[in-house]
């Protein structure tokens, strides 16, 4: 069974610091990794995903995540954040094959980001 | 202009009825889901569809059940066997070929049992 956790319910930063959310995950076989944006009763908007390649996927709204295979990891990272930031962010993961019966887009269980001016 | 519809936005369910939710999608995807979202909780997924008149059941499919009739249509039926049904759903579709696309999300329908 794929799992995805994000350990911080809850994440605080000033803005103009820098803001990591972090994801672990846990698939047979490779991965498909996304991160997710959600805003007061609305739905998800996607930010960016890894598939295969380059270990730092870049996204939008100036976010980037960094995918380490060794540590299960993919946590998501923007350099500066904006008070605009503050959301509930999701990570969610696919496995390979992604036809095989039984296979589904799992998410976390979410982290909100709080950021103030 | 092309995405993912639900309606109602907000729904209103009476002890002992079923309820219909609508999803639509003009995106021409594959895969479509179903979540279900409760007040400061992660998503967890009821139903999914990779191919038209095929679903599988997630991880809280009991008291629910849905159709794939369309391609563009996953109606997700909540019944009166569901006993919490009060909560935030979340339809979404995706690509499959050639690779996992990121799923688009729907806004939501917020159910209350009144």
């Amino acid at each position: 069974a794929q799992s995805v956790a994000q350990p911080e319910d809850q994440v605080n930063v000033a803005e103009g610091n820098p803001l990591t959310v972090k994801c672990t995950y846990s698939v047979s076989g490779n991965p498909y990794l996304f991160w997710y944006v959600q805003y007061p009763n609305r739905g998800l908007q996607f930010l960016l995903k890894y598939i295969t390649g380059d270990n730092l996927v870049k996204g939008s709204y100036g976010f980037e995540a960094e995918f380490n295979k060794s540590q299960t990891s993919f946590h998501l990272k923007k350099p500066s954040a904006l008070v605009s930031d503050s959301a509930l962010y999701f990570c969610a993961v696919r496995a390979l094959p992604f036809k095989a019966a039984g296979n589904k887009l799992t998410f976390g269980g979410g982290t909100r980001v709080l950021v103030k001016p | 202009d092309g995405g993912i519809t639900q309606s109602p936005k907000y729904l209103f369910r009476k002890e002992g009825q079923n309820v219909t939710l609508s999803c639509e999608q003009n995106l021409n995807h594959d895969a479509m889901y179903w979540y279900r979202q409760d007040p400061g909780q992660g998503l967890r997924l009821i139903y999914y569809s990779q191919i038209v008149n095929d679903f599988q059941k997630g991880d809280i499919a009991e008291g629910y059940s849905v159709s794939r009739e369309k391609k563009e249509s996953f109606p997700l039926t909540v019944t009166s066997a569901q006993k919490n049904p009060t909560a935030f759903y979340l339809c979404a579709s995706s690509i499959d070929v050639p690779g996992p696309g990121e799923a688009f999300f729907g806004q939501g329908t917020r159910l209350t049992v009144v």
